[in-house]
């Protein structure tokens, strides 16, 4: 199966401040997708995004499929953006199940 | 009205005890998943069906039985609870394997 590797595994931002989120991925993929898990432990779907880019409010992402990667940007971040980041790819090719990278705690202050 | 549900939300329960956790979802989905994730909120996959029928089974004790009496519902099964089995156990849901994901609101499990 493939491999996800998220970077960087913390981040603290002042509210208002951007970020960048990376995540690699060791194969191609046909299903990746970013998910929010709040300080509650709800897992929230982000963005289902094989390719191109998205956007969605202050979040958008983008995967370039051909370099094996994505990104997630937060812009002008809020205290609610606080919890971890998680981006999954397909186990297989198959595509039967995710597989999780170890996620990027994101801690926003005011 | 939601999607992907879950019973209990949280379970305390002493080694040695048999358990269930029921998931259902009403997303009309085909496909439906198991997920562990431990303390160090590591997640990974248990078990994944397609209609009904066992597709993925990684490597999860046979003390852990997952059972789809119907596309909407995965129920978990485990024997013989183990310290180790402390953890959130979620439910997700999907249009085939490769669709988008939804998952529940986890299963808190504790084992004292």
């Amino acid at each position: 199966g493939i491999q996800v590797e998220q970077s960087p595994p913390d981040l603290i931002l002042q509210e208002g401040a951007n970020s960048t989120l990376r995540c690699n991925f060791s194969d191609s993929v046909n299903n990746l997708q970013w998910f929010h898990q709040n300080p509650w432990g709800q897992l929230i779907n982000l963005f289902y995004i094989p390719s191109g880019t998205k956007q969605n409010g202050r979040l958008s992402a983008t995967t370039v499929a051909t370099e094996r990667y994505s990104l997630l940007y937060i812009s002008s971040s809020q205290t609610t953006d606080s919890g971890v980041y998680f981006c999954a790819g397909p186990i297989n090719q198959a595509g039967t199940a995710l597989i999780f990278g170890k996620g990027t705690t994101l801690s926003v202050s005011s | 009205d939601t999607a992907v549900s879950q019973t209990p939300k949280y379970l305390v329960t002493q080694m040695g005890n048999d358990k269930s956790i029921k998931c259902e979802q009403n997303l009309g989905h085909d496909t439906m998943y198991w997920y562990k994730q431990d303390s160090k909120k590591f997640l990974k996959i248990m078990f994944s069906y397609n209609n009904k029928e066992l597709i993925i089974n990684e490597t999860v004790p046979n003390r852990f039985s997952p059972k789809s009496p119907d596309k909407a519902h995965l129920n978990l099964h485990i024997n013989s609870l183990e310290l180790g089995d402390s953890a959130v156990y979620f439910c997700a849901s999907s249009f085939g394997g490769e669709g988008e994901q939804y998952f529940g609101p986890g299963t808190r499990l504790t084992v004292t």
